[in-house]
């Protein structure tokens, strides 16, 4: 019920563009985004429900395909500050949470 | 300022010594739960409550128990905590389906 999510990790340099996928086995109500710095708590990016939208801020952005149970976070022009842990999070009918394993992303100069 | 607040940030103890981390938050959310964190596992659900009187077990319940008495706290308790509860803990809280605020986390060691 843990969503999976690829690449596990991913090395950018400043400018490039990096794409990380969620997918779930369950019906999805919701599909959250954060991301966490080391040792610190996760901070959230966005929401998506369940229609197909798309959402995003600058420059992240994120679709949710509720048929096929998959949500892809975009990070276009990766600055240094989006380095990190990201994290997707589903949300089936039930109101439990399951967030996925991670995707460490890091983006040098 | 709205914010989750965890107690202890860091507590070493000992095999089957009872302890809680408290948790609160001045958001006036509905939802709270409990996650911990282990390297290569991500975030699990221990427990949630989404309301007053109401938990639910999470994905990792075994071994913990929470109270929701009032809705701005929600702590958790390990009646006799074991090793393998060594972990990094937070607590956050949403008003569904929205943002889930994340407290600064609690580390334990268990020796």
């Amino acid at each position: 019920q843990q969503p999976v999510q690829s690449p596990q990790a991913v090395i950018l340099r400043e400018g490039e563009d990096a794409v990380i996928n969620c997918s779930s086995s369950k019906a999805l109500y919701s599909v959250h985004w954060y991301r966490q710095k080391h040792g610190e708590a996760p901070v959230f990016l966005m929401i998506l429900l369940k229609g197909g939208e798309q959402k995003g801020h600058e420059k992240i952005s994120a679709s949710f395909n509720e048929k096929k149970q998959q949500s892809s976070l975009y990070l276009t022009a990766s600055q240094l500050s989006y380095s990190g842990t990201y994290f997707c999070g589903t949300e089936s009918y039930g109101n439990q949470f399951y967030f996925g394993t991670g995707t460490s992303l890091t983006v040098i100069p | 300022e709205a914010q989750v607040t965890q107690n202890p940030r860091y507590l070493i103890t000992v095999t089957g010594k009872k302890l809680t981390v408290t948790c609160s938050q001045n958001m006036n959310h509905e939802y709270m739960s409990w996650y911990r964190q282990d390297p290569g596992l991500g975030l699990r659900q221990i427990y949630y409550s989404m309301n007053v009187e109401v938990t639910d077990k999470g994905d990792v319940p075994e071994g913990y128990k929470v109270s929701r008495k009032e809705k701005r706290n929600f702590p958790l308790i390990l009646e006799s905590p074991s090793p393998n509860q060594t972990s990094l803990y937070f607590c956050a809280s949403s008003s569904p389906p929205g943002t889930q605020y994340f407290g600064p986390g609690t580390r334990l060691l268990v020796l």
